[in-house]
């Protein structure tokens, strides 16, 4: 079982409408996760970290974690064409000293 | 602040031949990491220095695979005997103590290696 597990979509989400995406992870002990943008071409960019559960909000990002679950996902609100990427979810495993491991990362297009 | 720097940005090399990427982080970070990236893929750990120590090195990297920091500064990683196996992005990033926990890593722009 991969330590991170994304799918990698397409995901298509008509522009201004929510997009989420959503990721799960095999280490129960985990206690930090992040949620990486990367752009064609281009090398990945932190957007959103969240360590507790339930929900933390920065602008049109949601992130929201389920620890019982082993679950993340990020909500993006009032989706722009700019918003159009892959969005990396990743974790640092327990006892893993700042190793941080990504999934595959998920493909959204928003469609104008 | 010039960012993460890699170098070369694209290497084309034959297969069995030998190939090194070097990476300069950001001045004033300690922790250094290299991954590999392929089409569709995210990053794959590879290994991970802070200062000069290497942590940890993936267990899916073959012993064809070194990577050193020798003065805590800019790090080298080689490929020997390349196969066609190993054609990918081969991303560094750099991260500092004050940024640990919150999972920020300042990516580079990578370099691009094909093994004919």
């Amino acid at each position: 079982q991969k330590e991170v597990e994304q799918n990698s979509g397409p995901l298509s989400v008509p522009e201004g409408a929510i997009a989420s995406l959503n990721c799960t992870y095999s280490d129960r002990g985990s206690q930090s996760f992040f949620w990486y943008r990367q752009y064609s071409g281009k090398s990945p960019e932190l957007i959103m970290f969240i360590y507790s559960n339930g929900d933390k909000e920065d602008g049109r990002f949601t992130a929201q974690l389920n620890k019982a679950s082993q679950y993340v996902s990020l909500l993006i609100r009032d989706s722009q064409p700019s918003d159009s990427a892959t969005y990396l979810c990743a974790v640092i495993p327990v006892n893993r000293d700042d190793k941080i491991i990504f999934g595959k990362g998920t493909r959204l297009h928003i469609l104008p | 602040d010039t960012g993460v720097s890699q170098d070369p940005r694209h290497k084309i090399t034959k297969r069995g031949q030998n190939v090194t990427f070097r990476c300069d982080p950001i001045s004033e970070h300690n922790r250094l990491y290299w991954y590999r990236q392929t089409l569709g893929q995210g990053p794959e750990f590879l290994t991970y220095f802070q200062n000069e120590a290497q942590l940890e090195k993936s267990r899916l990297l073959s012993d064809r695979f070194s990577a050193e920091r020798p003065k805590g500064s800019f790090s080298t990683l080689e490929i020997q005997r390349t196969e066609q196996g190993d054609s990918a992005m081969y991303l560094c990033a750099s991260s500092s103590s004050t940024s640990w926990g919150t999972g920020e890593l300042f990516f580079g722009e990578g370099s691009r290696l094909t093994v004919l």
